[in-house]
């Protein structure tokens, strides 16, 4: 039972335009989410987070969105580098069920085309 | 140290051996997770620690899983009677404090079982 689903393996775009990122979710307890990033043989790093109390979260030129009613969000990358090629995982939490276990999806391999 | 410190960095052992996998999480870091992931899928929550008690274990596969953090600090995944669908890639992630989603991710051993 896949509760975090990232539907598209993978993306590319041209270095200067929009990446867009997106997950979605089955579990309506979830309450927190986040955006991680990989590069080959490293760990995953954190990007951004956002609670469900909020709809959208800023950090630079990363962007998260969330549509609570639809059960999904996004990640949106503005301008896209070519530094940002990487594999994205989209993680979610259900923190007020009291446990703070992180659920992942199963990541979208960027490539960021200069 | 700096970081999530992993070892072995690569462990491979025949099929019903026993294997022990640790974790040393960033100083002062609370909250202690392994996840296990497969070739081309995302981290595979199996469970996590704050302090020296175990919160949630919830995702360890059978009981041949089981995993320590006596002193609060470091970590020890145990496998026993090891089975070729145990072979993976083992992460570990640390956080300041539970709820934190910001983990930061160890760079993994990687447990083949032949």
């Amino acid at each position: 039972d896949q509760q975090v689903k990232q539907n598209s393996p993978s993306l590319s775009v041209q270095e200067g335009r929009i990446s867009i990122l997106n997950c979605d979710y089955t579990n309506s307890m979830f309450d927190y989410f986040l955006w991680y990033k990989k590069y080959p043989a490293e760990g995953p790093t954190f990007l951004i987070s956002i609670s469900s109390i909020k709809d959208k979260n800023e950090d630079g030129r990363f962007t998260v969105f969330l549509n609570k009613s639809a059960k999904h969000l996004s990640l949106h990358i503005v301008p896209s580098q070519p530094g940002d090629s990487a594999v994205y995982f989209c993680a979610a939490s259900a923190r007020t069920s009291g446990t703070y276990k992180y659920i992942f999806g199963t990541g979208t391999r960027l490539k960021v085309l200069a | 140290g700096a970081g999530v410190s992993q070892s072995p960095r690569y462990k491979v052992t025949k099929r019903g051996q026993d294997v022990a996998l640790r974790c040393d999480p960033i100083s002062g870091h609370v909250s202690l997770y392994w996840y296990r992931q497969a070739l081309g899928q995302g981290p595979e929550f199996l469970t996590y620690f704050n302090y020296e008690a175990q919160q949630d274990k919830s995702g360890l596969p059978n009981d041949r899983f089981s995993a320590e953090r006596p002193e609060g600090s470091i970590s020890t995944l145990t496998i026993q009677r090891t089975e070729q669908r145990d072979s993976a890639m083992y992460r570990c992630a640390s956080s300041l404090a539970e709820g934190r989603g910001e983990l930061f991710f160890g760079e993994g051993s990687r447990l083949t079982v032949l």
